[in-house]
This record gives structure tokens, sequence and C-alpha cells, in this order.
């Protein structure tokens, strides 16, 4: 079965860094999106890609959240000066059609010093 | 404000019990609905989507009462592998999902 793929696994940077996590989505698959989980807390929405550019976006991306498709098969999120509170478990998905239900990869852990 | 509220648990059952789960929203223009499930420390992983009409996956029911606003799961004949975090998901504006921060269910022997 296709699937979504992250790496790193587990990233740990330095606070004031920048930081950039990838995601390789499902390959027929047309929206993209990221989401966080900080440790205990609910999964939170940050991000969706249609088209090669954002279609929506929730309060917590900010400025210093941005998001790429470099190429045919890779989707980014770049953190660019990262904060303690950016610690968190990422989480890419995709899905075929924006209401169908979308498939998640199995994270990036990013530890912040 | 697009909110997807949950009862976050514990619910402890013996094996073979039947459980429910309830999860209301506050978006009357939320545009479909899913259960999720999320193992701990691993990805959300989709359980069953919410029809109005009610759906049924072997030991699973879930339901949508949109006059109500509110999503149901129902798991009967509990197993020890069913013991996990129940997340209900509300899609909004195509593709803005929300979750509810989720139900834990521990299925014991």
């Amino acid at each position: 079965e296709p699937e979504v793929t992250q790496t790193p696994s587990h990233q740990v940077t330095q606070m004031g860094q920048e930081v950039i996590l990838r995601c390789v989505p499902i390959s027929n698959h047309l929206y993209f999106y990221w989401y966080r989980q900080i440790l205990g807390q609910k999964v939170e929405f940050l991000v969706s890609f249609y088209n090669n550019e954002i279609s929506e976006k929730s309060e917590i991306f900010d400025d210093q959240f941005s998001v790429e498709r470099p190429d045919g098969s890779n989707f980014t999120l770049k953190i660019r000066s990262t904060k303690l509170e950016d610690s968190a478990m990422y989480f890419c998905a995709s899905s075929p059609q924006g209401v169908q239900p979308q498939h998640f990869g199995d994270g990036t852990r990013l530890s912040i010093l | 404000r697009k909110e997807v509220e949950q009862d976050p648990g514990p619910f402890n059952v013996p094996e073979g019990a039947t459980v429910a789960f309830n999860c209301t929203y506050s978006n009357s223009a939320s545009q479909s609905f899913f259960w999720y499930r999320q193992d701990c420390r691993k990805e959300p992983k989709l359980l069953m989507s919410v029809y109005s009409s009610g759906n049924e996956d072997g030991r699973f029911t879930a339901q949508l009462n949109r006059a109500s606003q509110y999503i149901s799961l129902l798991i009967r004949d509990s197993k020890l592998s069913d013991s996990a975090t129940y997340l209900c998901v509300g899609v909004y504006n195509n593709n803005d999902m929300r979750f509810g921060a989720g139900t834990r269910l521990t299925v014991k022997p």
C-alpha cells in the first residue's frame, strides 16, 4: 500500500536555527498538509497546499513557517528561527481530493534545545 | 470558532464490551467527518468516514447527526488491540481538517 514518508524521524536543533522537515506524499495525491502535535496535546492543523500554493493555514502558521514543493515528489516545511515551543511531532499528510480522508506519514520528532 | 470537542476519557473496558464515543462540533458548515485512531507516539490512522446514514465496518459503527451536531463511534466486542486514542475529525473549507483532542480507550483482559 502506498504511504507518506517523512525524514528525518528525529531532528535535534539549537534554538534560533533553521530546520527543514521533508515529506514525500503519496504519488497520485493532489493535496498536502502539515500538522503538529505537542507531546500530550491534540493534533493541530498547520497548513494545506494545493496546486503549488497554500490553500489554508492556521493561526499557528506564522511568518516563521513556510512550505515548498521543490520538485515533483517532495513537500517541505521550513521553520526559519526555531523556538523552544516548536518542539513537537510534525506530521505530513496527503489526500487525493480536499474532502477525502488524509493519509499521514509517521512523523518527524523535532526537539529544540 | 471551528472546534471539535471530545470526552478525553479514559475509557477502561473489559474485552468483549461495547463502548461508544461521542464528539460534538460547533461549525455547522463542516463538510465531512472521520474517525482516526492514534497509538502512543504514532501517526493518526484513518479508521472510518462518517455519514449521516451511518456506516459500519465490522465491529465499528459511525454515525453523524447534523441536527444535533454530533458524531458517534460504537465499538462492539472490544479487543485488546482496540486500545488507542480515537480522534474525531471535521473538515472545513474543503481541506482544513480539525482534530478533537481524542478519547483514550484501554481494553483490559
